[in-house]
């Protein structure tokens, strides 16, 4: 338990659904990272927030939309998807977001894993 | 770009001390090395980082040569349950930014019985 929930841990959407992920992190973090797994691929940043500002966007195509309500909680809005798209998604938190020196631990959840048909 | 190198694979068998070395040869002067640890559909997981010498913590042991274009993870003791996926992680994205992590395709570390 790492203290980063995200919801649902399994979906199925076909291409022309609407669905959205949910992630919740309770560790009192001010930064919220989305992520891409793809089989056999390494982990792909999507978008940072840092205190629920986007600050990293990661030429994603707009089918993934984000959103940062609070510091607390992070959505990923899912519209038209390609099966391409069918990956393990991953939220992420930390304590900050700092620019230069260290990076700050980031605190992964357990993803969602997303299949497109 | 700092980019990283590390085996594709290890194997190892219970109870043996593990080392896992990452080559990262164009490392900027304010890069820091920082190793997670992923197990099958779970997220990755912190384990340590470090910017020169060695760095020790409950999990492991970071050895950092003088000239930092290498490092060197450790585990002691392995057990069936550090089967998982390392990733070496330096520094920045080439912009600057070291709240970026950029991951490679990690070493996969199999540990036998």
């Amino acid at each position: 338990e790492t203290g980063v929930t995200q919801t649902p841990r399994h979906l199925v959407m076909g291409m022309t659904n609407k669905k959205s992920l949910k992630c919740e992190q309770h560790l009192g973090h001010n930064a919220m990272y989305w992520y891409k797994q793809s089989a056999k691929k390494p982990l792909e940043l999507m978008f940072v927030y840092n205190f629920k500002e986007q600050t990293e966007n990661n030429s994603v195509p707009s089918r993934f939309s984000p959103e940062c309500p609070n510091s607390s909680h992070l959505f990923l809005h899912l519209h038209t998807l390609q099966p391409e798209d069918s990956a393990l998604y991953l939220c992420a938190s930390s304590q900050d977001y700092r620019l230069t020196g260290a990076s700050y631990e980031q605190y992964f959840g357990p993803g969602t894993r997303l299949t497109v048909t | 770009l700092a980019k990283t190198t590390q085996p594709v694979s290890m194997d190892s068998y219970e109870g043996q001390e593990v080392n896992i070395t990452c080559s990262h040869n164009n490392i900027a002067t304010n890069d820091y090395i920082t190793w997670y640890q992923q197990f099958p559909s779970q997220g990755p997981r912190f384990i340590i980082q470090g910017y020169k010498t060695k760095v020790t913590n409950e999990v492991a042991s970071l050895f950092i040569p003088a000239d930092r274009k290498s490092s060197t993870l450790s585990l002691p003791r392995v057990s069936l349950s550090d089967t998982a996926v390392y990733y070496c992680l330096v520094g920045d994205d080439g912009s600057g930014n070291t709240g970026k992590l950029i991951f490679g395709q990690g070493t996969t570390l199999q540990v036998k019985p």
